[in-house]
């Protein structure tokens, strides 16, 4: 089973728009991070935030963390066709040796 | 590139059949994940190793077994394969409990 969800499940936006996606989860955390799938491949880290933290950003890359509402949400900025791909969350669910993904938003960015 | 290496990267199997996944992890990292991804979902976690020791397991039969050798290395063994075993299997090593995951590229089986 998966803890986390991401909404919405495809997203499809123009060049230079923004893009952001959601993620709710169920239990505790220690930490939550963000990874990007292109193409059926190996999963790239993007971010990690931990639970004592509420935003984090990288490059054009803002994460926020809202753990009273155990969600967070990844913002891409001026978006590009490069960013096409598949995004995860994943949290350690409070036990640290294992990440529990969702099951991904698809983003789908056209030049 | 994460320095995380997988083989093979695509294999054919018959169910009933037996296959093992191999995995070199990242310089200086000494713990070992695996994850199964089928069509369309995320990644599942199965087990992790740590300094090759079995270090948690996820909700997978016992005919999914793996071993972490010495220099830190993987294997990942299914036996008497099933149709739903169909995936993309995923190795990722860090240092230590995540932590950051270093994916490999990710073996793709598929069981006829």
């Amino acid at each position: 089973s998966q803890q986390g969800e991401e909404d919405p499940q495809a997203l499809s936006i123009q060049e230079g728009e923004n893009a952001t996606m959601n993620c709710s989860y169920k239990t505790s955390i220690n930490n939550l991070q963000w990874y990007r799938q292109n193409s059926g491949r190996g999963l790239v880290h993007l971010i990690l935030i931990r639970s004592n933290e509420r935003e984090k950003h990288s490059g054009r890359l803002r994460v926020t963390l809202d753990t009273s509402k155990k969600s967070s949400s990844l913002l891409i900025t001026a978006s590009r066709a490069a960013d096409t791909a598949s995004y995860f969350c994943a949290t350690d669910g409070g036990e640290g040796n294992k990440l529990v993904f969702g099951a991904g938003t698809i983003l789908r960015v056209k030049s | 590139e994460t320095g995380v290496t997988q083989s093979p990267t695509h294999l054919i199997k018959t169910r009933g059949q037996q296959v093992t996944l191999r995995c070199s992890s990242q310089s200086g990292h000494n713990t070992v994940s695996w994850y199964q991804q089928a069509l369309g979902q995320g990644p599942q976690f199965i087990f992790q190793y740590y300094r090759e020791e079995e270090n948690g397991r996820g909700n997978f039969p016992p005919r999914f077994s793996g071993l972490q050798f010495p220099n830190y290395s993987s294997e990942l063994n299914v036996n008497a394969l099933e149709l739903d075993d169909s995936a993309l299997y995923l190795c990722a090593s860090s240092w230590g409990a995540p932590g950051e995951l270093f994916f490999g590229e990710g073996s793709r089986l598929t069981v006829l």
